[in-house]
């Protein structure tokens, strides 16, 4: 299974600050993803990177939010101004490796997440 | 927007048990996925299916991709303890650029030993 690595595990920060959560899918990939699940809910798509470009964004990911991959590895999620309500499991996922890799283009595979609380 | 609605939300089984547990959504979806989750980590695909009616084993995990594609159950045979988990179903278009998954609210399985 290809491997998503995710840092930091876990980001406490105080209302109003800006968050940076990185991501590092091992291999190439051609889709990237960040979801997030708040405690004991189900999983919910933020947005979709394709390209160097973002492909999809749900409601969710408001003007609070953005993407990016800068150096061609890490894919990162920015939160600019955190809430309360922003506490979450943040996952990271990508899809659509090589053949060698034997995984289907659909198949997403997720990080292991970046609990962040928001205090 | 889209929404899936999975069952049971709970199941206590003993070890060596049969489980199963299914997914239905209103509308159509080209892929469903199952995953399982422990405790404080990420989501791990089990078994993805890709064609309607498609029967899929991974071990001992059988899914099905229903024929309406409004549907997906997954089966779990001769459970053990190391199942324990929340499962969850996710459907994916994959059509008109959308890529997303789209959740059910899971189910999260004990076995008792």
């Amino acid at each position: 299974e290809p491997e998503v690595t995710q840092t930091p595990s876990h980001q406490v920060t105080q209302m109003g600050q800006e968050v940076i959560l990185r991501c590092v899918p091992i291999s190439n990939h051609l889709y990237f993803y960040w979801y997030r699940q708040i405690l004991g809910q189900k999983v919910e798509f933020l947005v979709s990177f394709y390209n160097n470009e973002i492909s999809e964004k749900s409601e969710i990911f408001d003007d609070q939010f953005s993407v990016e991959r800068p150096d061609g590895s890490n894919f990162t999620l920015k939160i600019r101004s955190t809430k309360l309500e922003d506490s979450a499991m943040y996952f990271c996922a990508k899809s659509g490796g090589t053949l060698a890799e034997g995984s289907s283009y659909n198949e997403q595979f997720f990080g292991p997440g970046t609990r962040l609380t928001v205090l | 927007g889209q929404q899936l609605n999975q069952s049971p939300q709970s199941m206590f089984i003993q070890e060596g048990e049969d489980v199963s547990m299914n997914c239905t959504s209103s509308s159509i979806f080209n892929t469903w996925l199952w995953y399982k989750q422990d405790p404080g980590e990420g989501p791990v695909l089990l078994i993805a299916l890709y064609k309607a009616g498609e029967l899929t084993s991974n071990g001992r995990l059988t899914a099905q991709f229903g024929i309406t594609r409004k549907d997906s159950f997954l089966n779990i045979s001769a459970s053990i303890p190391s199942d324990v988990g929340i499962y969850f179903c996710a459907g994916q278009l994959a059509q008109g650029g959308s890529e997303k998954l789209v959740f059910g609210k899971g189910t999260k399985l004990t076995v008792n030993p």
